[in-house]
């Protein structure tokens, strides 16, 4: 049980060029999300997924695109890097009580991303 | 809209003590999660603890509890017996009950840098 996994763990880009990072958990989990983490500030939300099938976005989507591949992975695409967009990224899952509230986030162990 | 907030920068105690980490939260909310997360040099954010609103109790695990007052809409944690690996950055979260979908969100403190003092 790996729990939340995420790729590639440090990545350098050039301003304008794309990517996608990568995460998958194995807990079964309906809901996943994105974060980045700036210095000196708390985890702000980029998009995430209620259940397989539905994206919705969060605090600061602009700039990401995100795809929810089936129950196990959750992607995020910067089509055109800028700087403003070096960041440490950190994809979470969470399940879904009987009452269909997320319980506590499971964080993935984040991707640290340099944009040139 | 919800605020957290960590007004303690910076925390620091000798092994073996106890120190609490302030967080204080604005909400209109009566149901709702407040979190505290641990993140590491390895980066990775790791639970320590989850309070529900609805809980007078205060949670507890091992040696971290919080002494959570939702009249003052404060939740800290204390740390006992403190120990090298407690070192790392704290977050304090909040998530609101409702389970509609824009309230998937949690929202985050700033951090509070804790150094444990060998």
């Amino acid at each position: 049980n790996a729990g939340v996994t995420q790729t590639p763990k440090f990545q350098v880009l050039k301003t304008g060029q794309s990517m996608t990072l990568q995460c998958a958990q194995d807990m079964n989990h309906n809901s996943m999300y994105w974060y980045r983490q700036d210095p000196g500030m708390g985890l702000r939300l980029i998009y995430y997924s209620a259940s397989e099938g539905t994206t919705d976005k969060g605090e600061v989507p602009n700039g990401y695109n995100v795809s929810r591949l089936n129950k196990r992975e959750f992607s995020l695409r910067l089509e055109s890097a800028a700087p403003s967009q070096t960041s440490v990224y950190f994809c979470a899952s969470s399940e879904a009580t009987a009452s269909g509230l997320s319980e506590t986030q499971y964080f993935g162990p984040g991707t640290r991303l340099l944009v040139l | 809209a919800q605020t957290v907030t960590q007004s303690q920068p910076e925390m620091s105690v000798q092994e073996a003590e106890t120190v609490t980490l302030s967080c204080t939260y604005d909400t209109s909310e009566s149901d709702y999660y407040l979190f505290w997360y641990k993140q590491p040099p390895s980066r990775q954010m790791i639970l320590v603890i989850r309070q529900e609103a609805y809980k007078q109790q205060n949670a507890t695990e091992n040696r971290f509890s919080v002494n959570f007052q939702k009249a003052a809409k404060s939740f800290s944690l204390k740390i006992s017996d403190s120990q090298l690996g407690d070192a790392a950055m704290y977050f304090c979260a909040y998530r609101s009950a409702r389970g509609m979908d824009s309230n998937y969100q949690l929202i985050w403190g700033a951090g509070t840098k804790l150094i444990i003092k060998p």
